[in-house]
């Protein structure tokens, strides 16, 4: 079973532009929950999607944006980049919500602003 | 709001050790708690999981331990092992906004040959 897949792995941008970063979650799973990542920083939520919907937002700012695709597959936008939005951004999927249903994260879009 | 802290940032412990991470929450209605190793440059991977309505939870090498009277989560890790060296993370479930989850900051391991 594959796990979840996020792209690009790497990317440089400079100040201004912006960016779109994609994740496929696990097969069958219909939550994706994107997280920022800083030096020194634990993980800050950014929001999660569940069946195409937001269902949960965190406290980043509006050039923060999102989506899912019917697939469940998710991307997420940055807008008018800023030095300080250079991190390592991370999607997770989880199934439905009953039982202990983990949280599996993919290995990251480690993005840097110039 | 919801708040999941460690209490060390980093902890060095000896090769061959057992290794003790701790983790405050603060939410009552949290049900279930994970926890997480992330090594330099890798996603977050799942260790170990244990539910609200239960104290221990025992996998390879590694023992969960969850105090509901002071919030308290503790990872202990057996006869550490350079591998081992990674950032810790604990997560805690609350049973409102869809089940969402809060991390802490990390604990940093380093383990000494």
């Amino acid at each position: 079973k594959a796990g979840v897949t996020q792209t690009p792995r790497y990317l440089i941008k400079t100040r201004g532009q912006q960016v779109t970063l994609s994740c496929s979650p696990i097969s069958g799973h219909r939550s994706v929950s994107w997280y920022q990542q800083t030096p020194g920083q634990g993980l800050q939520f950014l929001f999660e999607y569940f069946s195409e919907t937001q269902r949960n937002k965190g406290n980043f700012p509006g050039r923060f944006s999102g989506r899912q695709f019917s697939n469940s597959r998710s991307e997420m936008n940055v807008s008018t980049l800023e030095l300080g939005d250079s991190a390592l951004y991370l999607c997770a999927s989880r199934g439905d919500n009953s039982g202990a249903n983990v949280l599996t994260f993919g290995a990251g879009s480690r993005l840097t602003v110039l | 709001g919801e708040s999941v802290g460690l209490h060390l940032p980093t902890l060095s412990v000896q090769e061959g050790d057992n290794s003790i991470i701790n983790c405050a929450y603060s939410n009552s209605a949290s049900d279930y708690f994970i926890w997480y190793k992330q090594e330099s440059g890798k996603g977050p991977q799942f260790i170990i999981d244990i539910r609200s309505n239960m104290d221990k939870r025992q996998g390879q090498r590694v023992t969960v331990l969850l105090n509901k009277t002071v919030k308290h989560l503790s990872l202990q890790i057996a006869a550490t092992q350079p591998g081992d060296s990674a950032v810790y993370f604990c997560a805690e479930r609350v049973t409102y906004n869809f089940n969402k989850f809060y991390f802490g900051s990390g604990t940093k391991l380093n383990v000494k040959p």
